[in-house]
């Protein structure tokens, strides 16, 4: 069973609009935690944002914040004020501890955003 | 900063090919994870390692098998390379905890089996 769903292969979004990239995920450990990453068309992987399971509080950086929905299992990224340097692959990923005690971190299939001008 | 270095950026090998992948990182870090990335599929997990000479298999590790002898160094090896291998290999690294911290990557290493 997938442990991360992205479900948006694509997107498109006007430069200065916000765009929000889907993530659910499924997990039985109380204590995880939701990653977000921006890879460009260079490769490297950018850590954006972060959401702790036992956050009260939505995440928030810069102009990205999180929509963490946990009765949901949902933890949407929102990108304000697109600009076109946002243009990139954005995957979701949880970190979980499976059994034995060790950390797992498992990612979704991504979703290639274009911010058009 | 942390680093994570990958030994090769590009490599070609022949089918059948025993084939080894370096990865060094050089902030202590206790895991460290092996991710190949395929379009369309994103990171799927091969290995993951939380202490030196420890391994645990992630969702895809046929084919694969993992070596970590030292804490900083974490080695995937392709036993006998197959055409179906051929992909981006990403190295990761974190620490141990339920923090904030997120993962660091090496640059990747494109691998083309022939």
């Amino acid at each position: 069973a997938q442990k991360i769903t992205q479900t948006q292969p694509g997107m498109f979004v006007q430069e200065k609009e916000a765009v929000t990239l889907d993530c659910t995920y499924d997990t039985s450990d109380p204590s995880y935690g939701l990653f977000w990453y921006k890879q460009p068309s260079s490769g490297e992987m950018i850590f954006l944002i972060y959401q702790g399971s036992y956050d009260q509080q939505n995440a928030t950086e810069g102009r990205y914040s999180l929509n963490f929905q946990k009765a949901r299992k949902s933890a949407n990224l929102v990108i304000s004020a697109s600009q076109l340097g946002d243009s990139a692959m954005y995957f979701c990923a949880m970190r979980e501890l499976v059994s034995g005690g060790y950390q797992k971190v498992t990612f979704g299939t991504g979703t290639k955003l274009q911010v058009i001008p | 900063d942390v680093k994570v270095t990958q030994s090769s950026r590009y490599l070609v090998k022949r089918t059948g090919e025993k084939v080894f992948l370096e990865c060094v990182q050089d902030m202590d870090h206790e895991n460290m994870f092996w991710y190949r990335q395929d379009p369309g599929l994103g990171l799927r997990l091969i290995y993951f390692s939380y202490d030196v000479k420890m391994k645990e298999k992630g969702d895809i590790p046929e084919g694969y098998s993992v070596s970590r002898e030292k804490k900083e160094r974490f080695s995937l090896i392709l036993e006998s390379a197959s055409t179906n291998q051929t992909s981006m290999y990403l190295c990761a690294s974190r620490p141990t905890g339920l923090t904030v911290q997120p993962q660091h990557f090496g640059d990747g290493t494109r691998l083309s089996i022939l």
